[in-house]
């Protein structure tokens, strides 16, 4: 069981926007920043989003964080064959003194 | 460029250390982690360590058996794996994080440690 919550799975056709949600409580999401990470099948994972809502260099602004209480929410608009991926979500927890991750969300493009 | 290696095969109870090797940037200046996936499954961060080594943090489920230790002037990160499990096999990354594990900027493509009698 993972300490933040994302659902195991999203759809959606290409060009549509699809919502990746992420829910943690006070000891993490809540206190700190969260970032997402995007893993083509068979990579490594790849920082899409830091400090909640940034974009490191070479992520395209259809690609956007944002963050709210203790939940954040990654968003993917006008969706290619190419965004297929798994996507994780990511804090440190006060409380348990470590980073934590969300289970991963797996996006399927139609 | 983030490169992993001593990852192997080992039986239950044994002990392993598995390395990075960092190249391109000053490895002193980071965080560092080491972050596992079980094939087919999610992301788990196993341990991290401050750039200077004071400080050093662990996943409960490694606690008092893995150990997170870096050489700064030799751009190294390691892992001492001891007490292995079968639930420890698991493809190992190391990754560069912020200095206050705020998020994992780069990372390596793993070193695969399987855990088996």
């Amino acid at each position: 069981q993972s300490v933040l919550t994302q659902p195991p799975s999203v759809s959606a056709a290409p060009g549509q926007k699809v919502t990746i949600s992420c829910v943690g409580s006070t000891s993490n999401i809540g206190n700190n920043y969260v970032s997402w990470y995007q893993q083509l099948a068979g990579t490594a994972p790849k920082l899409l989003i830091f400090d909640n809502n940034r974009r490191p260099s070479g992520i395209p602004d259809r690609v956007s964080g944002s963050k709210s209480g203790t939940s954040a929410t990654l968003d993917i608009t006008g969706l290619q064959a190419g965004d297929e991926a798994h996507y994780y979500c990511a804090t440190w927890d006060g409380s348990l003194t470590r980073m934590v991750f969300g289970g991963g969300t797996k996006l399927t493009v139609l | 460029h983030l490169v992993e290696s001593g990852g192997g095969v080992v039986r239950p109870g044994e002990s392993l250390r598995i390395s990075c090797e960092a190249s391109g940037f000053i490895l002193g200046s980071y965080s560092m982690s080491w972050v596992r996936q079980v094939p087919g499954k999610g992301l788990e961060w196993v341990s991290g360590i401050s750039s200077g080594s004071t400080s050093k943090y662990y996943a409960e489920s490694v606690k008092g058996r893995f150990t997170i230790s870096r050489d700064n002037a030799d751009n190294s990160l390691y892992l001492e794996m001891n007490s292995l499990r079968p639930e420890d096999t698991a493809l190992y990354y190391c990754a560069r994080t912020t200095s206050y594990f705020d998020y994992i900027d780069y990372w390596g493509q793993g070193t695969l440690v399987t855990v088996s009698s």
